[in-house]
């Protein structure tokens, strides 16, 4: 079955203290894995797709890159705006042209000032 | 940029009552899903719409039916509301390529 699993549920970092978001897959043939943030009460925003091992992608202080296995989401010197939950998303051959994706359960992540 | 609006950012309705959630998108977008997101279940998607008058039951269709009777508007019906479907729902769109962009959310509560 595919699975997503995200790890830590949760996690603080004080401002400035550099980290790393785990985002494991199991999947029928990786057709895209997807980042999103979501502050709370709110619908979720669109970070980096990611299409094969070794992509990598940025955007200020975060990064995303991608295995055969995992993603890891690295936030730099991370600022008490980066709080959020950030989710992981895979989409697989099995979803045709419908685009259904996979979430994982999501990481909560604090940054203390 | 991409957008998603979404009728209501807050809903309180009663039992049994039927409810309305509209969805609307501005980039001419083939395809538009539903989703709830729970804590703990993450976010589980109800219906998904393809084109114009197309739809598929996604993971948790029970309770809700769809639709799609214009390209940007997607709408989820509850025909009789529950207190378990007091949730978060979601909207999203998405072109040919990959990324699904979301809407706002619309926090319902069921009494």
């Amino acid at each position: 079955e595919d699975q997503v699993t995200q790890s830590p549920e949760a996690l603080r970092l004080q401002e400035g203290e550099s980290s790393s978001l785990n985002c494991s897959y199991t999947v029928s043939g990786l057709r895209g894995l997807f980042w999103y943030r979501q502050d709370p009460g709110k619908g979720p925003e669109f970070l980096f797709t990611l299409y094969s091992a070794g992509e990598e992608k940025e955007k200020e202080r975060l990064k995303a890159t991608l295995t055969k296995k995992e993603s890891f989401l690295h936030i730099t010197a991370p600022k008490p705006e980066d709080s959020a939950t950030y989710l992981c998303a895979v989409r697989n051959h099995g979803s045709g042209n419908t685009g259904k994706l996979i979430f994982g359960q999501g990481t909560t992540l604090q940054v203390k000032p | 940029d991409v957008k998603v609006t979404q009728s209501s950012r807050y809903l309180v309705k009663r039992t049994g009552e039927k409810v309305f959630l509209e969805c609307v998108q501005d980039m001419d977008h083939e395809n538009m899903f539903w989703y709830r997101q729970d804590p703990g279940l993450g976010l589980r998607l109800i219906y998904f719409s393809y084109d114009v008058k197309m739809k598929e039951k996604g993971d948790i269709p029970e309770g809700y039916s769809v639709s799609r009777e214009k390209k940007e508007r997607f709408s989820l019906i509850l025909e009789s509301a529950s207190t378990n479907q007091t949730s978060m729902y979601l909207c999203a769109s998405r072109l040919a390529a990959d990324t699904q962009y979301f809407g706002p959310g619309t926090r319902l509560t069921v009494l």
